[in-house]
């Protein structure tokens, strides 16, 4: 069954660094979309990405995350230099079009920021 | 804004009975999707049941129903015969329909224990 796919499992950065999380969202979806979790708190929603541009971004969602669908299987999630604060577990998930319900999440990248 | 709260931070239940997780939403649109994720220890969001709104039948997948008041805007998740595996975060979720790609709103979660 097809699914999404994120590398790495686990990210380990020193605060200021630039972290890219990949992800490969199922082949024939349409949308795409990043969303943190902070641990022990809610799922939260960053950016949604449709046509090779953002559709929507969030209040979290600052100067300091960016998002690229380089090669047309790879969508990424860039965060310029790290805070303490962006530790969390981030997910990647695709839907396949307008009139689909589901999206599927990624096992998620733990990212750790010391 | 559309909000989703989920009232239980944590819930127990004896392995076989049956749980009912709440769950209750608001919105001012008339047609949108609800849905109920667990998330196991290994982190992954796992779709369990969802339901459009527009549909008043209730949504059944195996061992899990919900009970879908839209009127009250409650969504609770059933499980029957609870099971070890079904250990795990549960997040109810909510999703307009109007816009072609947009976001998930999830609670904060319910976290289920399985007592032997």
């Amino acid at each position: 069954e097809p699914e999404v796919t994120q590398t790495p499992s686990h990210q380990v950065t020193q605060m200021g660094q630039e972290v890219i999380l990949r992800c490969v969202p199922i082949s024939n979806h349409l949308y795409f979309y990043w969303y943190r979790q902070i641990l022990g708190q809610k799922v939260e929603f960053l950016v949604s990405f449709y046509n090779n541009e953002i559709s929507e971004k969030s209040e979290i969602f600052d100067d300091q995350f960016s998002v690229e669908r380089p090669d047309g299987s790879n969508f990424t999630l860039k965060i310029r230099s790290t805070k303490l604060e962006d530790s969390a577990m981030y997910f990647c998930a695709s839907r396949k079009d307008r009139t689909n319900t589901e999206a599927f999440f990624g096992q998620g990248t733990r990212l750790t920021v010391v | 804004a559309q909000t989703v709260t989920q009232s239980q931070p944590e819930m127990s239940v004896q392995e076989a009975e049956t749980v009912t997780l709440s769950c209750t939403y608001d919105t001012s649109e008339s047609d949108y999707y609800l849905f109920w994720y667990k998330q196991p220890p290994s982190r992954q969001m796992i779709l369990v049941i969802r339901q459009e709104a527009y549909k008043q039948q209730n949504a059944t997948e195996n061992r899990f129903s919900v009970n879908f008041q839209k009127a009250a805007k409650s969504f609770s998740l059933k499980i029957s015969d609870s099971q070890l595996g079904d250990a795990a975060m549960y997040f109810c979720a909510y999703r307009r329909v109007m816009n072609r790609d947009d976001k998930i709103i999830f609670g904060k979660g319910t976290r289920l224990h399985i007592l032997p």
